[in-house]
């Protein structure tokens, strides 16, 4: 079974400033998508960003990036220009490439905080 | 694009009682749904997998008695939480896949009180 781990529970990182996030998962499998959720005060899971394994070239989305080590089973993402509206739980996803399982696993949440 | 909805999205209910919480996809037909709970300051945790027209796929620990789903449409699921207990309060969260992308597209949630 897959499991995806996010060892920061919480960070705070000045206004404008950039975060980084972690998350590692461990897998067998070799084909699979990498997600991160933001989870805001309305409890709304919005889709920040993903990367499919087969992929090499990390994934970016405006002031969202990430840094995709497949070796290393590494998933983290940086924020940059940090703003207000940043602040959420930040959930890491996994989900197999294999249609018939498609089941996300999600990490524990890093909750970050934007300090003004 | 890509909106689901649920209702309702808060419900207070007595212990013993049953009750149905909707998830909708608005603007796309969903083959497959999602639902999922959430503890207070804890992660989502997969329920059970649902396709239209056929019956849900439960994860391991979840009784499939008590939390019934329904996806009888391309744009509808229910859950029934059937004689509800305080411990049934959680936040539940439904989310839609279309067949023609991995992508899940998740509701508002429904927070579930049992009084």
């Amino acid at each position: 079974a897959q499991t995806v781990t996010q060892s920061q529970p919480e960070m705070s990182v000045q206004e404008a400033e950039t975060v980084t996030l972690s998350c590692t998962y461990d897998t067998s499998e070799s084909d699979y998508y990498l997600f991160w959720y933001k989870q805001p005060p309305s409890r709304q899971m919005i889709l920040v960003i993903r990367q499919e394994a087969y992929k090499q070239q990390n994934a970016t989305e405006n002031r969202f990036s990430v840094n995709f080590q497949k070796a290393a089973k590494s998933f983290s993402l940086k924020i940059s220009d940090s703003q207000l509206g940043d602040a959420a739980m930040y959930f890491c996803a996994y989900r197999s490439a294999d249609f018939g399982n498609e089941k996300l696993t999600f990490g524990t949440g890093t909750r970050l905080t934007i300090i003004p | 694009g890509a909106v689901v909805s649920q209702h309702p999205s808060r419900v207070i209910c007595k212990s013993g009682t049953s009750v149905k919480i909707e998830c909708r996809s608005l603007d796309f037909q969903a083959t497959t749904m999602f639902w999922y709970r959430q503890f207070p300051k804890q992660s989502l945790m997969l329920m059970a997998t649902s396709n239209e027209g056929s019956k849900a796929t439960y994860e391991q620990g979840v009784e499939k008695d008590k939390f019934l789903i329904n996806h009888a449409s391309l744009t509808l699921s229910t859950l029934t939480v059937t004689s509800a207990h305080p411990e049934d309060s959680s936040f539940y969260i439904c989310s839609a896949r279309t067949g023609l992308t991995y992508e899940q597209y998740f509701g508002p949630g429904t927070r579930l009180t049992v009084t």
